[in-house]
C-alpha cells in the first residue's frame, strides 16, 4: 500500500542552488518522515513533522507539511554535490507501520 | 555506537536453499522492521515487531518468517528462497513504534538463482 509519492522522480541541479521535492499521500497522517539514501546504502534520517505543525528547520533543510492538501515538501538550501542522494517520505497513519515513497533521485553538480 | 548491524551484507544462493539474514541493534529498541527496496518499487515493508514475542506482517510478508526471541535481535528467514526474492533487505530499529525516527542497517543484497 503506496502512501506517500514523492515528486519529481528525479532532480538534476548545479550546486550553490535549492532543491525542493514534493511529498503526496492520501491519509491522514500522524506524522511524516523524511529519510536521505546514499547509493545502496542504508537510509538516513532527516527530519520529522507531525500533523500539529506547519515547518521545520534542520541545519540547510527546511519541511513543510499542509495537512489539507495532504503533501510535504523538503527543500534544501545552497546545495553541495554531497547532498546527492535519493530521498524518502514516509507516512505514519496510526497503522504501527511506515509507509515509505519511492523516493526522489537528487543530483547535485560540481 | 549506537547501529544496526545486518549479515551478511551480501549473498548469492540457490532456489530453495534455507537462508538467514541476521538484523541486531544495540540501543535497546523496541520497534524493529524488515524491507525489502527494488527499483521502481521503493521501500517495503516485510515484516515489523513492537516487542519480544510480537512481530506483525507488512505489506509483503510471502516467503519471509521472523522473530523476535530477545530485543536486539531480528532475524528474517526464508525457508525455500525463489529468484524473485532478489532484492536489497534493510533491517531497521526504532525507540517505539512509527513516531519516531528509524535507524537503518547498512543493507544486505540478496541474489537468488
Amino acid at each position: 500500500s503506496q502512501q506517500g509519492e514523492e515528486d519529481p522522480q528525479a532532480l538534476s541541479i548545479q550546486e550553490g542552488e535549492n532543491a525542493t521535492m514534493n511529498c503526496s499521500y492520501k491519509t491522514s497522517i500522524n506524522n511524516l518522515q523524511w529519510y536521505r539514501q546514499n547509493s545502496g546504502r542504508g537510509l538516513v534520517h532527516l527530519i520529522l513533522i507531525r500533523s500539529n505543525e506547519r515547518e521545520k528547520h534542520s541545519g540547510r533543510l527546511r519541511v513543510t507539511l499542509d495537512t489539507s492538501k495532504k503533501s510535504s515538501s523538503l527543500l534544501i538550501t545552497a546545495s553541495r554535490a554531497a547532498d546527492t542522494a535519493s530521498y524518502f517520505c514516509a507516512t505514519d497513519s496510526g497503522s504501527e507501520k511506515l509507509v515509505f515513497g519511492k523516493g526522489t533521485k537528487l543530483t547535485v553538480n560540481p | 555506537e549506537a547501529q544496526v548491524t545486518q549479515n551478511p551484507r551480501y549473498l548469492i544462493t540457490v532456489t530453495g536453499k534455507k537462508l538467514t539474514v541476521t538484523c541486531s541493534q544495540n540501543m535497546n529498541h523496541e520497534y524493529m522492521s524488515w524491507y525489502r527496496q527494488d527499483p521502481g518499487l521503493g521501500l517495503r515493508q516485510i515484516y515489523y515487531s513492537m516487542n519480544v514475542e510480537v512481530t506483525d506482517k507488512g505489506d509483503v510478508p510471502e516467503g519471509y518468517k521472523v522473530s523476535r526471541k530477545e530485543k536486539r535481535n531480528f532475524p528474517l528467514i526464508l525457508e525455500s528462497p525463489s529468484p524473485n526474492q532478489t532484492s536489497l533487505y534493510f533491517c531497521a530499529s526504532s525507540l517505539g513504534r512509527t513516531s519516531y525516527e528509524q535507524y537503518f542497517g547498512p543493507g544486505t543484497r540478496l541474489t537468488v538463482t
